[in-house]
């Protein structure tokens, strides 16, 4: 079965640039889709097809993936960005697969 | 709007049976698959199943195959999902999600907590 393999936390400073990996298999060749958790609320989409912003997300938000390893950035991180953070992939043998999640914290 | 609102959540007894449901509103229901994703406390989010627009097809994560049934209703634009047999690991917050490209899901509800506890 395909994996998706997320680091547990990420730490940024106020302001500065963080980056979220989501490892996998060539998943170069698949499409990547991040979404965004807050405390008691549902996953909200920040990312589709790798790279693709929904209406209404801040272009601070963006993504790239590439060999065997998808990467969500945010740029000049806010206090309003902490939040947990999850990977995901349509995968033809298992569907759907979620990362494991990475917690965002703003320092 | 897009909306989706979850009910039917609750505690039940190892064994039991609980039915979801969720009210779609704000975009034709028809169209698109559906799916739901659970998460247990503190854990990350684990895909549950998901269901074709006329509900010919259905697909299931391994762990709730045989126990957990996907259905839809679309003249009441509404998404269920019959869980039997119930265990204390299904113990999650239920969100049902419409289903974009076949690829993500945009928007979520809300959630529903069922609690597997005797």
């Amino acid at each position: 079965s395909y994996e998706l393999t997320q680091p547990l936390s990420v730490s940024v400073a106020l302001g500065q640039t963080a980056r979220i990996t989501c490892g996998g298999n060539n998943i170069g060749s698949k499409n990547v889709h991040w979404y965004q958790q807050k405390p008691g609320q549902a996953p909200v989409l920040v990312i589709y097809r790798d790279s693709n912003r929904p209406s209404g997300i801040p272009e601070r938000f963006s993504g790239s993936n590439s060999g065997n390893t998808a990467t969500l950035t945010i740029s000049r991180a806010q206090a309003g960005d902490e939040a947990d953070y999850y990977c995901q992939v349509w995968d033809s043998s298992t569907y759907v697969v979620f990362g494991g999640g990475t917690k965002l914290t703003v320092l | 709007e897009v909306q989706l609102v979850e009910s039917g959540g609750g505690l039940v007894q190892p064994g039991g049976s609980l039915r979801l449901s969720c009210a779609a509103s704000g975009f034709t229901f028809s169209s698109y698959w559906m799916s739901w994703v659970r998460q247990a406390p503190g854990k990350g989010l684990e895909w549950v199943a998901n269901i074709k627009q006329d509900g010919s097809e259905k697909y299931y994560v391994d762990s709730v195959k045989g126990r957990f049934t996907i259905s839809r209703d679309n003249a009441k634009n509404s998404l269920y999902l019959q869980m039997n047999s119930l265990r204390a690991e299904d113990t999650a917050v239920y969100y049902c999600a419409r289903v974009r490209e076949l690829e993500w899901f945009d928007p979520w509800g809300q959630g529903t907590l069922v609690t597997v506890s005797s």
